[in-house]
């Protein structure tokens, strides 16, 4: 079955950069593109950007970019977001998600980062 | 681009039916078909319920459907359950590669 599982749970400190991974399986990687969602604590859905995985072509949202790098690995089938200069506000379930047309159809589990001195 | 616009909660009992809106633009839930919503259970991952509008995912039960009527999206459950207690979002396309959420609608099962 259709199955993308992220990196476990991560604690930084303000100023540091994470790399989130989400490894795909059960499909073909190359055929859907792969989104990042974030949710902060007790507040809704915000869409991070999305990665080609064919290509590596990549679009990021307005209020992450400069900060966001989304990557691909084809060996592996894996797709990695990294967040640089983390603020305290950075504090959230990140979630990858398999792209279906314009809309999410898979969901992986969701990894906790906290940024916290 | 501004985020869709949901209700921050509605409620219904058992057996009852209950609609959330996703008001968005010309833009975005008017321009085209797509559409999606998701469920999301405290603590879990947001599940696709309803995509491309109104097309139910396999395993998704009947009792969820979904439509649009210009710059709004619906989402009705009819026929209540328990397990229908969560949170739902709506997503739409909003052209250029951009994905926008909506808020957020806190279900109640009274």
């Amino acid at each position: 079955q259709v199955q993308l599982v992220q990196s476990g749970a991560e604690v930084k400190e303000p100023g540091a950069s994470v790399k989130v991974s989400c490894k795909v399986s059960g499909y073909t990687f190359a055929s859907h593109a792969i989104t990042w969602v974030r949710q902060a604590p007790g507040e809704g859905l915000q869409w991070t950007g999305w990665i080609n995985v064919n290509n590596g072509d990549v679009k990021y949202g307005q209020e992450f970019q400069g900060r966001v790098t989304m990557t691909r690995d084809t060996s592996t089938s894996t797709v990695y977001m990294e967040l640089r200069s983390l603020r305290s506000d950075d504090t959230a379930v990140y979630y990858c998600a398999r792209a279906y047309f314009y809309g999410l159809d898979v969901w992986g589990q969701g990894t906790t980062v906290t940024v916290s001195s | 681009q501004s985020a869709l616009t949901q209700p921050p909660s509605a409620s219904g009992s058992p057996g009852q039916s209950v609609t959330i809106s996703c008001t968005g633009t010309s833009s975005d839930v008017a321009y085209d078909k797509y559409v999606f919503w998701y469920q999301q259970h405290p603590g879990k991952a947001p599940k696709l319920i309803i995509y491309e509008v109104s097309k139910r995912p396999s395993g998704v039960p009947d009792r969820f459907s979904g439509s649009k009527s210009g710059n709004t999206a619906s989402l009705t459950v009819s026929g209540l359950q328990v397990e229908d207690e969560a949170d739902y979002y709506c997503s739409s396309y909003a052209g250029s590669n951009i994905l926008l959420f909506g808020g957020g609608t806190k279900v109640t099962v009274l």
